[in-house]
């Protein structure tokens, strides 16, 4: 079984502009979530979607958006990009829920400058 | 409010060393607990999750866990540790499938040859 993809990789955008980051779970797997780690917040908690509705989301501005397509598949955006959303954006796929075994992509790296 | 801590931030140990990883937590009832290792570019990748039954708990790579209800610890121990095992270590908790996950902010750990 193919693992998480996550596209791209890397990413390097200014300060005010959008990115749209994306995932492809595992066959089978209905739950995505997605969550951004730096080295001064550590991992966070962004959202979660089943079945192309968001079941909960962390404490991230309204600038922080997502969804999740019929076939499972999740993007993430972020519009007007800061500095400080410089981070390794995962994302994490489970049959029904972050309760069960979570596995994780790659990540995206992306950079504001 | 809900938590995770290690207490540990960088643990540095020699090869063939036993391993103890310390976490804790605080939540409203006794959540899902795993650990989580993240070698460096890398993805998460589960070691062992624990739910109910047996509060010793059996993982990947040699690793296992402990969870102590009195403690709110669910505490990784490994007898003898390889130089593969350097590693960023996290511990996280979740409630409820539509519960967001929590980690806690990692323990490095370095292996001396």
């Amino acid at each position: 079984k193919a693992g998480v993809t996550q596209t791209p990789r890397y990413l390097i955008k200014t300060r005010g502009q959008q990115v749209t980051l994306s995932c492809s779970p595992i066959s089978g797997h209905r739950s995505v979530s997605w969550y951004q780690q730096t080295p001064g917040q550590g991992l966070q908690f962004l959202f979660e979607y089943f079945s192309e509705t968001q079941r909960n989301k962390g404490n991230f501005p309204g600038r922080f958006s997502g969804r999740q397509f019929s076939n499972s598949r999740s993007e993430m955006n972020v519009s007007t990009l800061e500095l400080g959303d410089s981070a390794l954006y995962l994302c994490a796929s489970s049959l029904s829920g972050p309760q069960e075994t979570q596995y994780f992509g790659p990540g995206t790296r992306l950079l504001v400058l | 409010a809900q938590s995770v801590t290690q207490p540990d931030i960088h643990i540095t140990v020699s090869e063939g060393a036993s391993l103890e990883l310390r976490c804790n937590y605080s939540y409203g009832a006794t959540p899902y607990l795993f650990w989580y290792v993240q070698s460096p570019g890398q993805g998460l990748q589960l070691l062992l999750k624990y739910f109910s039954g047996d509060t010793l708990v059996q993982g990947i790579k040699g690793f296992e866990a402990e969870f102590k209800r009195s403690q709110s610890s669910f505490n990784l121990r490994k007898p003898s540790v390889h130089w593969s095992d350097a590693a960023e270590y996290f511990c996280a908790v979740v409630g409820t499938s539509y519960d967001k996950v929590i980690f806690g902010p990692g323990t490095s750990l370095s292996v001396i040859p």
